[in-house]
């Protein structure tokens, strides 16, 4: 069954710091897998995508995760937090259509990340 | 462009009441997606659609109807509202993956969100 893990609910780290939050998936066939980003009130904004090629992806805000697919993991990661980065943080996976998928788009269920001065 | 648009934006129903959700995207997208969010659970999949016509189950799609009449449009139903109902709702679209094009916007796109009180 096509699924996403997020094991921690919530991730703190000082200002400055590297930054890392967990996600493992399960999808038949290759996996197509998201992060996205949620400010409080506000819908998501997507932050990067892992579709094919090489395993280091880079996204918006310095942001980047690293695709592991003999562990099934995509974690998000930043070299240097800054406080703004607080937020919800959903990692998503969508598997290859016509491997037993069907298009459909799978979340996890978040992980709060607390970024302190 | 507007990009996704949901409507309306608060609602509130009382049990047993019944609305509808309007998702609107302009963005010639195929798939498009019906999310609740609640506190501690993530987004979790009401139904979603990968073209005109078409529709499918998620993981939470009990007391939950939808029609995709028209491409760009994606309706998602009550027709007995109950309080466990009561949610954020969030309309996503998106395009399919091409496997043999890399750099295909397949990323999903969201509305800012129904909230829901259903009393």
């Amino acid at each position: 069954a096509q699924s996403v893990a997020q094991p921690e609910d919530q991730v703190n780290v000082a200002e400055g710091n590297p930054l890392t939050v967990k996600c493992t998936y399960s999808v038949s066939g290759n996996p197509y897998l998201f992060w996205y980003v949620q400010y409080p009130n506000r819908g998501l904004q997507f932050l990067l995508k892992y579709i094919t090629g090489d395993n280091l992806v880079k996204g918006s805000y310095g942001f980047e995760a690293e695709f592991n697919k003999s562990q099934t993991s995509f974690h998000l990661k930043k070299p240097s937090a800054l406080v703004s980065d607080s937020a919800l943080y959903f990692c998503a996976v969508r598997g290859t259509f016509g491997s037993g998928n069907t298009g459909k788009l799978i979340f996890g269920q978040g992980t709060t990340l607390q970024v302190k001065p | 462009n507007a990009g996704v648009t949901q409507t309306p934006k608060f609602r509130v129903l009382k049990t047993g009441q019944s609305m509808t959700l309007l998702c609107a995207q302009d963005m010639n997208h195929e798939y498009m997606y019906w999310y609740r969010q609640d506190p501690g659970m993530g987004l979790r999949l009401i139904h979603y659609s990968v073209g005109e016509g078409t529709t499918a189950k998620g993981e939470v799609p009990d007391g939950y109807n939808v029609s995709r009449l028209k491409k760009q449009n994606f309706l998602l139903g009550l027709e007995s509202a109950a309080p466990s109902q009561t949610s954020v709702y969030f309309c996503a679209s998106s395009y399919p993956t091409i496997p043999t094009k890399k750099k295909l916007n397949t990323e999903a796109f969201f509305g800012q969100g129904t909230r829901l009180t259903v009393v």
